[in-house]
């Protein structure tokens, strides 16, 4: 079945400690995306890659780092999480072209206390 | 660069009634625009899309979206809603060249009422 994978879906951390969300796709798709989703404000794009090693900031990057490595892996990396990134987290892939929507995955919803 | 508006953040409609989910963009060049829905505790699924031809467009469960250049306007249409279309609408534009961002407007949430 073609998908996004995200691990994990919900968790809960502290300040300060760092972390990693994963993100995995099975369709050969070049272009992947992270967006965040919170009441009011939609989602809005933290990063973005357009293939493998080219990655770039969208509109909310502060707090955010990502890799892209391999084709099928976007992991989203906060080296130091604060609440206000506390937040529902999707990853996103498309095939290159604006023309083609984008496969979602499930989310992850993040808690920082 | 290219913004979305979503003026209504709820929308509560009685079943088997018609609704309208409004839609603006605004950019001074050609655009592809997208609906998608979020069904609860889920991740958004493409519902349909504009890219070019004919301005009306109509997904597989009954919605359709018409594309109005001079309004810049793809409001989201069904004549007869089901329980079932309880959901987060949101509407999205991008650009057809560049990074090809996607923009989301803030969605709009329709509650069916039985």
């Amino acid at each position: 079945e073609a998908q996004v994978t995200q691990n994990p879906r919900y968790l809960i951390t502290v300040t300060g400690k760092k972390l990693t969300v994963t993100c995995s796709q099975n369709m050969n798709h070049e272009y992947m995306s992270w967006y965040r989703q919170d009441p009011g404000l939609g989602l809005r794009q933290i990063y973005y890659s357009m293939n493998v090693e080219v990655t770039d900031k969208g509109d909310v990057p502060e707090g955010y780092k990502v890799s892209r490595k391999e084709k099928r892996n976007f992991p989203l990396i906060l080296e130091s999480p604060s609440p206000n990134q506390t937040s529902l987290y999707f990853c996103a892939s498309r095939r290159q072209g604006a023309n083609y929507g984008y496969t979602f995955g499930s989310g992850t919803r993040l808690t920082v206390v | 660069a290219q913004s979305v508006t979503q003026l209504d953040s709820q929308v509560p409609v009685f079943e088997e009634a018609p609704v309208e989910l409004r839609c603006n963009y605004s950019s001074s060049v050609s655009v592809y625009l997208f609906w998608y829905v979020q069904y609860p505790n889920q991740g958004l699924q493409l519902l349909l899309k504009y890219l070019s031809g004919s301005t009306l467009v109509e997904s597989i469960n009954g919605f359709e979206a018409e594309f109005n250049k001079s309004q810049t306007s793809f409001h989201l249409r069904k004549p007869s809603v089901h329980i079932s279309d309880t959901a987060e609408y949101f509407c999205a534009v991008t650009l057809d060249f560049g990074n090809e961002k996607l923009t989301f407007g803030t969605g709009t949430r329709l509650t069916i009422i039985p």
